[in-house]
């Protein structure tokens, strides 16, 4: 079965300083993967996804997430961190029949210190 | 174009008592999507629906929470009687063809 794993509960930074937090997933084939924002009081947003081809792939607000096969991980990164980037961030993977099953880990929750 | 709406937003219950959400998906998205988040956790999925059908209901607790979709657009989710653990947000959400989830904003239920 797919699962997804994210080690860090909670991490703090500094605004200006990079960013990044880990995920590594579990799947017998290629898998789609994702990272989704959540603010305090909203519903999730993607932040950007992974399908196939370029394994670095960009996506809004600056972050950017690799693909690492070798290492079944998909980490992602912010060269540099503003404070309205506080908020969680899950790692998903999509799996099943037509990729339509769409599994979180426990998510990261992000600080970001003056 | 409108997002995922979901209500109430807030829903406080006692235990044992009743409680429906209620999930209108992106227009013509197929699949339909609840999740169940307590607070400090990532969101599990407790049901899946493509158009009307159930393609996933492996971690919905069947004793007590219920789900339809029946004309495969809007749906509903009912928990019946209500336990302090199930004190969440329910996210509902929707896509095309999988993959790309839309979110609603979420009905936090507080069971008391």
């Amino acid at each position: 079965a797919q699962s997804v794993t994210q080690p860090d509960i909670h991490i703090t930074v500094s605004e200006g300083a990079s960013l990044e937090l880990r995920c590594n997933y579990s799947y017998g084939a290629t898998p789609y993967l994702f990272w989704y924002v959540q603010s305090p009081g909203q519903g999730l947003q993607l932040l950007l996804k992974y399908f196939s081809g370029d394994t670095l792939v960009q996506g809004i607000k600056g972050f950017e997430a690799e693909f690492k096969r070798s290492q079944s991980s998909f980490n992602l990164r912010k060269p540099s961190v503003h404070w309205s980037d506080a908020a969680e961030y899950f790692c998903a993977v999509a799996s099943g029949r037509g990729y339509q099953k769409v599994t979180f880990g426990t998510g990261t929750k992000l600080q970001v210190i003056p | 174009e409108a997002g995922v709406a979901q209500s109430p937003r807030y829903k406080i219950i006692e235990k044992r008592q009743s409680v429906a959400f209620w999930c209108n998906p992106i227009s013509g998205h197929a699949t339909l999507y609840w999740y169940q988040q307590i607070l400090g956790q990532g969101p599990k999925l407790l049901i899946q629906f493509q158009n009307n059908g159930v393609v996933d209901d492996s971690q919905l607790p069947k004793d007590r929470f219920s789900a339809e979709r029946l004309k495969g657009v809007d749906s509903t989710l009912k928990i019946q009687p209500a336990k302090l653990e199930d004190s969440a947000v329910y996210l509902c959400a929707s896509s095309f063809w999988g993959r790309k989830l839309f979110f609603g904003s979420g009905t936090q239920l507080s069971v008391l």
